[in-house]
């Protein structure tokens, strides 16, 4: 089946600095999603990205589909100690396995104050 | 308030014990499913319902069977659960297709296969 890398696995960054992490595919995916998990919780949907190309922002993340359609990066900018948990980017590719989500390996955020 | 709610939220269990955990939506969703988070692995997909009676492998399902006899409620079922099924479940459902701004997802059961 279709794979995501994501990297990196981890980041451990000071209070204040800004966050990148990315995903790639073997193949194509027509929606693009990044979630957050926090410890003893199931993942919450940051962000929703529809179309190649696409730029969105949702307070201080940004997230964009690549033109491909096998890459998406997932920023935070000025990072705060509530950004701490599992970020995964997810993809979702219509007229297969209705509603299925194929995720990457996540990456673990440490924000340190 | 809508929710997915899973039960138990922390399961240990024996070798060849069968076990259900439970799901269930109160927001009338036609698409469920149930996936299995595993460290440096992400989330996998195990099986999918896409309606009452209508359900389908995702990309890990041996050892899990499911059943969708209601539109609410989604249980998975280990019939012999072995030592690698130890995982963190989640449930997830969802109205239009799976569209991603409505997927919600459960808060977890963790189990542990001894």
């Amino acid at each position: 089946g279709q794979q995501l890398n994501q990297s990196p696995q981890s980041m451990f960054i000071q209070e204040g600095e800004d966050v990148s992490m990315n995903c790639t595919s073997s193949s194509i995916f027509n929606t693009w999603l990044w979630y957050k998990q926090e410890p003893g919780e199931g993942p919450v949907l940051l962000i929703a990205l529809y179309k190649a190309g696409e730029l969105t922002s949702n307070g201080r993340l940004t997230a964009q589909f690549g033109i491909t359609r096998k890459d998406s990066f997932l920023n935070i900018s000025a990072s705060i100690p509530s950004d701490v948990g599992i970020y995964f980017c997810a993809g979702q590719l219509w007229g297969t396995s209705y509603g299925k989500l194929t995720f990457g390996q996540g990456t673990i955020l440490t924000v340190h104050p | 308030e809508a929710q997915v709610t899973q039960n138990p939220r922390y399961l240990i269990t024996v070798t060849g014990k069968k076990l259900t955990v439970t799901c269930s939506q109160n927001m009338n969703h036609e698409y469920m499913s149930w996936y299995r988070q595993d460290p440096g692995l992400g989330l996998r997909q195990i099986y999918y319902s896409m309606n009452v009676e209508v359900t389908d492998k995702g990309d890990v399902p041996e050892g899990y069977k499911v059943s969708r006899k209601e539109k609410r409620n989604f249980p998975l079922i280990l019939e012999s659960p072995s030592p690698n099924q130890t995982s963190l479940y989640f449930c997830a459902s969802s109205q239009d297709r799976g569209v991603g701004n409505t997927i919600y997802f459960g808060e977890g059961s963790w189990l542990t296969v001894v």
